[in-house]
């Protein structure tokens, strides 16, 4: 189906794992986003890239690596998991007239 | 420093009467404003979204938005809210020179009473 998707859905791990959240999109569109949303703070931009190969840090980078080798995919890595990013984790992808589209979210507890 | 301010965290308003969110922005550029809303357990639908013309949008579900630049506003309004318009809403905001990047507001949860 068309559209963007996100796996897991839920997971939980434990501190210090290593956890890889999926994100996918079938509209090419060039622009994704990682955000984590938390009570009180909204949506907040972890990552994003422009292109295959192009990432750039947002607002909450720490702790967080992306990789983008193909167009579609757009991953989002915890190198060391912490209880502090037990979180609600959106993708989103962005077309030509600057409108973003948002995955389902994976909601991410850290013990 | 850019921002976006949702002042009201929680609203409760009766079924069948009318709804305003307010939503401020600071930013230097011209801004590009969104509203989106995020029914529990899932992701953020896109209600409007204003980039320029006429300042009044009109969204999905009977949702319009009115852009006031010498307000610095872009608040949501529903003429007669459904009970199924309980959610939360964000506004956002972004500009030509921000990489597509948004800036959203803290969010404003909507509750309705029947």
């Amino acid at each position: 189906d068309a559209g963007i998707t996100q796996s897991p859905r839920y997971k939980i791990t434990e501190t210090g794992r290593q956890v890889t959240l999926m994100c996918h999109q079938t509209w090419s569109h060039s622009y994704m986003f990682w955000y984590r949303q938390d009570l009180g703070h909204g949506l907040r931009l972890i990552y994003y890239s422009a292109a295959a190969d192009i990432t750039d840090k947002g607002e909450v980078p720490d702790g967080y690596v992306v990789s983008r080798s193909k167009t579609e995919n757009f991953p989002l890595t915890l190198e060391s998991a912490t209880r502090s990013q037990t979180s609600v984790y959106f993708c989103a992808s962005r077309d030509r007239r600057d409108t973003q589209y948002f995955g389902p979210g994976t909601r991410l507890t850290v013990l | 420093a850019q921002s976006v301010t949702q002042p009201d965290i929680h609203i409760t308003v009766s079924e069948g009467a009318s709804l305003e969110l307010r939503c401020n922005y600071s930013y230097g550029a011209t801004p590009y404003l969104f509203w989106y809303v995020q029914s529990p357990g899932q992701g953020l639908q896109l209600l409007l979204k204003y980039f320029s013309g006429d300042t009044l949008v009109q969204g999905i579900k009977g949702f319009e938005a009115e852009f006031k630049r010498s307000q610095s506003s872009f608040n949501l309004r529903k003429p007669s809210v459904h009970w199924s318009d309980a959610a939360e809403y964000f506004c956002a905001v972004g500009a030509d020179n921000q990489g597509g990047k948004l800036i959203f507001g803290q969010g404003t949860e909507l509750s309705v009473k029947p």
